[in-house]
């Protein structure tokens, strides 16, 4: 079964800082990963996702991930934080295969902290 | 334009009592996914809509919990006999297909609270 792990349920930055947010999966077959952002009281927002093209992935905000299959890692970065990154970050897998139901299977999630 | 809406935002309720969330998908968006966000089992997913039909309800936790489709449109998730295990964020999301190369779209959410 496929499943996610993300290290860290807290991670602290100063503003200006690298955001480093690890992600780690497990799955039969490489998997589609997904990194999504959640603001308090809202629902989340996809901010970019590997389907097998490009291992390193560019999304919304600066951040960026690159797959790597021989760790079986998905780790997001941004050089450079921002208040407005604070917020929770959820990495999910969703299986490619004939059963490809778009189901997202999510980590537990990391809370980011951007200190002035 | 509109995105995904859920109602109501916020749902108290007593044990015991069936409660119904409704989620309003994207137009047009033939998938429609149920998950629930709660702080001992994180994001889980829960019932799955292609269409009006549900191929996936693998994540529903017990028959207390089902769900419809209606139209292709509108979707209702219903808790009989609520439990004080039930409360969480419900969320919905949907997308143009079937599959993860299609973008899931998110709702705000149903916080629901069993007391």
């Amino acid at each position: 079964a496929q499943s996610v792990t993300q290290l860290g349920s807290h991670v602290s930055v100063s503003e200006g800082a690298l955001v480093l947010l690890r992600c780690n999966y497990s799955s039969s077959v490489p998997p589609y990963l997904f990194w999504y952002v959640q603001y308090p009281n809202q629902g989340l927002q996809l901010l970019l996702k590997y389907t097998s093209a490009a291992t390193l992935v560019k999304g919304i905000n600066g951040f960026e991930a690159e797959f790597k299959k021989s760790e079986t890692s998905f780790h997001l970065t941004k050089p450079s934080a921002h208040m407005s990154d604070a917020a929770e970050y959820f990495c999910a897998v969703s299986d490619r295969g004939s059963s490809n139901t778009g189901k997202l299977i999510f980590g537990q999630g990391t809370t980011l902290q951007v200190k002035p | 334009g509109a995105g995904v809406s859920q109602s109501p935002s916020n749902k108290v309720t007593e044990k015991g009592k069936d409660v119904e969330l409704r989620c309003d998908p994207i137009s047009g968006h033939t998938a429609l996914y149920w998950y629930r966000q709660s702080l001992g089992q994180g994001l889980e997913f829960l019932i799955y809509f292609q269409g009006n039909s549900a191929p996936d309800k693998s994540g529903l936790p017990s028959d207390r919990f089902s769900a419809e489709r209606t139209g292709g449109s509108v979707s209702t998730l219903t808790i009989q006999r609520t439990q004080q295990e039930d409360s969480a964020v419900y969320l919905c999301a949907s997308s143009l297909g079937t599959g993860s190369t299609y973008e899931q779209y998110f709702g705000p959410g149903t916080r629901l609270t069993v007391t």
